[in-house]
């Protein structure tokens, strides 16, 4: 257990749906970043989140958002969902990122 | 902008051999250099790391030295194990602007030791 949770390890949904998925980092680490893994695209920075505030975006779409919450967990919302969304999504959380990330095990998000 | 370079995959090797898996980075300034490790169905796991030039990380048996006047962070094992049969992405951290920073990741290299 790396101490970083996500919930939920699998999603299967339509094209055209919405979800949300939750992350809850690693205790004492303030930032929390997404990143998408798919075959095709490797290892995609989506969004990073320092206590609550955005402080970095990278290829992430319009019909993507995220938030951090008081309480440090994040979720990532996922709507309009196309074929091509079908993807593992990753947190991984830190206390600064000089020292390197700490990964969830992942949400692999299936689009039908 | 930064970007990290990896061998390309995948990688078999027999049990015992020798292990060398290049990595080359381009960044501005000094980053913060990883490799990380992902084994079937799993997250990605920090294997080693080196903040600055010629430091050398190691664990697990496995060591990179970060070698700044050729932009490379090898990673290398005397003796690989069925058990190190993994995908392996090297990854690099760029000096904090601003408070925003990211890890920015190679494609991964995908290696199979057979027994």
């Amino acid at each position: 257990d790396s101490g970083v949770t996500q919930t939920p390890k699998h999603l299967i949904t339509a094209t055209g749906q919405r979800v949300t998925l939750r992350c809850s980092p690693r205790s004492g680490d303030l930032s929390v970043y997404w990143y998408q893994q798919s075959l095709d695209q490797g290892l995609q920075f989506l969004i990073q989140y320092y206590n609550g505030e955005e402080r970095a975006k990278g290829n992430i779409l319009e019909r993507f958002s995220a938030q951090q919450f008081p309480d440090l967990h994040s979720e990532l919302n996922l709507s309009s969902l196309e074929l091509g969304d079908s993807a593992l999504y990753f947190c991984a959380s830190s206390v600064t990122p000089g020292d390197g990330y700490t990964f969830g095990s992942g949400t692999r998000l299936t689009v039908v | 902008g930064d970007s990290v370079t990896q061998m390309e995959g995948p990688v078999t090797l027999s049990e015992e051999a020798f292990l060398t898996i290049n990595c080359t980075y381009t960044a501005t300034g000094y980053p913060s250099l990883f490799w990380y490790v992902q084994y079937p169905g799993e997250g990605l796991q920090l294997l080693l790391k080196a903040t600055k030039a010629d430091d050398k990380g190691s664990n697990k048996g496995f060591e990179a030295t970060y070698r700044k006047e050729t932009t490379s962070f090898h990673l290398e094992k005397g003796s690989v194990q069925v058990s190190d049969s993994a995908v392996y992405f090297c990854a690099l951290s760029a000096p904090r602007i601003q408070g925003a920073q990211k890890l920015v990741f190679g494609q991964g290299t995908r290696l199979t030791i057979n027994p």
